[in-house]
């Protein structure tokens, strides 16, 4: 079966610390994964595409194929990293985990 | 560039009416694009596949007769919730993939729909 998984609801960290969010996923080929943020009130944006292997706002994410994990990691938390934060898996549609709020105090 | 922009943002309807959400890609040509449901504090549920010129491919549970979806142009999908009810009441977004691969899937801003 097709599935996301990000374990944690919520993940509170203060300014500074580092942050990594979980994701695992299960699928039978060769995974596409995404991750995706949406600050409140805003549309859902995509942060990460496992395939670029780039770091955008600080955060990467690699892909571990023997543990079939895509967790997004940064170093120093921002108080504008706070926002949900969504894994995606393609197949030929984009099936979404449960997402995690990411809470980042001052 | 990629952009999808969704309306209307917000609708308000009374029990029993239909209300029409449209989905369009500004600036490029969307043969696919999909349809979620998101509820509060909650992840976003695919609800169905809108393929243009075809019919759409809808997600198990998801009532085609109350979820009627048309995708009759590159960039345009709308959906039409029928004999709306108050359960009915929540947040649809709607999604395109880009031709180039690096936009991933670009999502429209949403639209909360009440019924009341």
């Amino acid at each position: 079966a097709q599935r996301v998984t990000q374990p944690e609801k919520l993940l509170s960290v203060f300014k500074g610390a580092p942050v990594e969010l979980k994701c695992n996923y299960s699928y039978s080929g060769s995974p596409e994964l995404f991750w995706y943020v949406q600050y409140s009130r805003q549309r859902l944006q995509l942060l990460l595409r496992h395939i670029s292997r780039e770091s955008i706002k600080g955060f990467t994410a690699d892909l571990n194929k023997g543990e079939t994990s895509f967790h997004l990691k940064k170093p120093f938390a921002q108080e504008e990293d706070s926002a949900m934060y969504y894994c995606a898996l393609n197949t030929d549609k984009l099936i979404f985990g449960t997402g995690t709020r990411l809470q980042v105090f001052p | 560039g990629a952009v999808v922009s969704q309306h209307p943002s917000r609708v308000i309807c009374k029990s029993g009416t239909s209300v029409k959400i449209e989905c369009r890609s500004l600036d490029f040509q969307a043969t696919t694009m999909f349809w979620y449901r998101q509820f509060p504090k909650q992840s976003l549920m695919l609800m169905a596949t809108s393929n243009e010129g075809s019919k759409a491919t809808y997600e198990q549970g998801v009532e085609k007769d109350k979820f009627l979806i048309n995708h009759a142009s590159l960039t345009l999908s709308t959906l039409t919730v029928t004999s709306a009810h108050p359960e009915d009441s929540s947040f649809y977004i709607c999604s395109a993939r880009p031709p180039t691969v690096k936009y991933g899937y670009t999502f429209g801003s949403g639209t909360r729909l009440t019924v009341v």
